[in-house]
């Protein structure tokens, strides 16, 4: 069946580059996604990408698509503290619903 | 516009006891889901509902039913609370053009 890995944790030092990899297994995905969850509260949507992109830059973020390794990062430059969160990788199954992975902690130290 | 709005934000069970979660959205969008997410695995689907009136199942719908009996409003009621179903409760919503998906808030679930 579908599954999605992230990592469950990465630490930064504050101004420093941030990226969380993510795989997944279903290559009928079309589309692919990052959520943020700050401590408790709920997902925010942060961006995500087309199964036919290879790369989308939005402000500090940007995400890669390796779709022969089935492979998608996030990049967050000039990390802040208040980027502190958890960080889910989620691909959209057969056009109804996502498939989340574990998440992924970020822990930004100033 | 509020968006996705859950009710209740916190809920703390006996065994046996129900209750229901509600989920309300102004965005007048179609599909609607149910997901629980349990610490280190991630959010699971329970149920979804592609319309008005239509529910089927996702990954976990062991112990729920739901009801979509509007536009607005989808709700998750568990009939006999087990401490298995301890979790984070999120309803989301969908665009038309099937890209995102927006949660709420989510409702915290304890069940002793």
């Amino acid at each position: 069946g579908e599954d999605v890995e992230q990592s469950l944790f990465l630490s930064v030092r504050e101004g420093d580059s941030s990226v969380i990899n993510c795989t997944y297994t279903d290559s009928s995905s079309t589309y692919l996604y990052w959520y943020k969850q700050e401590p408790g509260a709920g997902l925010q949507l942060l961006t995500y990408i087309f199964s036919n992109m290879d790369m989308k830059q939005d402000q500090r973020l940007t995400v890669l698509l390796n779709k022969k390794d089935k492979h998608l990062s996030l990049r967050i430059a000039d990390t802040q503290t208040g980027d502190s969160a958890i960080y889910f990788c989620a691909e959209r199954e057969g056009g109804t619903a996502l498939i989340f992975g574990k998440g992924t902690t970020l822990s930004v130290s100033s | 516009n509020a968006g996705v709005t859950q009710t209740p934000k916190f809920q703390v069970l006996k065994t046996g006891q129900s209750m229901t979660l509600q989920c309300a959205q102004d965005m007048n969008h179609n599909s609607m889901y149910w997901y629980r997410q349990d610490p280190g695995m991630g959010l699971r689907l329970i149920y979804y509902s592609a319309s008005e009136g239509t529910t089927d199942k996702g990954e976990v719908p062991n112990g729920y039913n739901v009801s979509r009996l509007n536009k607005r409003e989808f709700s998750l009621r568990l009939e006999s609370a087990a401490p298995s179903q301890t979790s984070v409760y999120f309803c989301a919503t969908e665009d038309p053009s099937g890209d995102t998906q927006y949660f709420g808030p989510g409702t915290r679930l304890t069940v002793l």
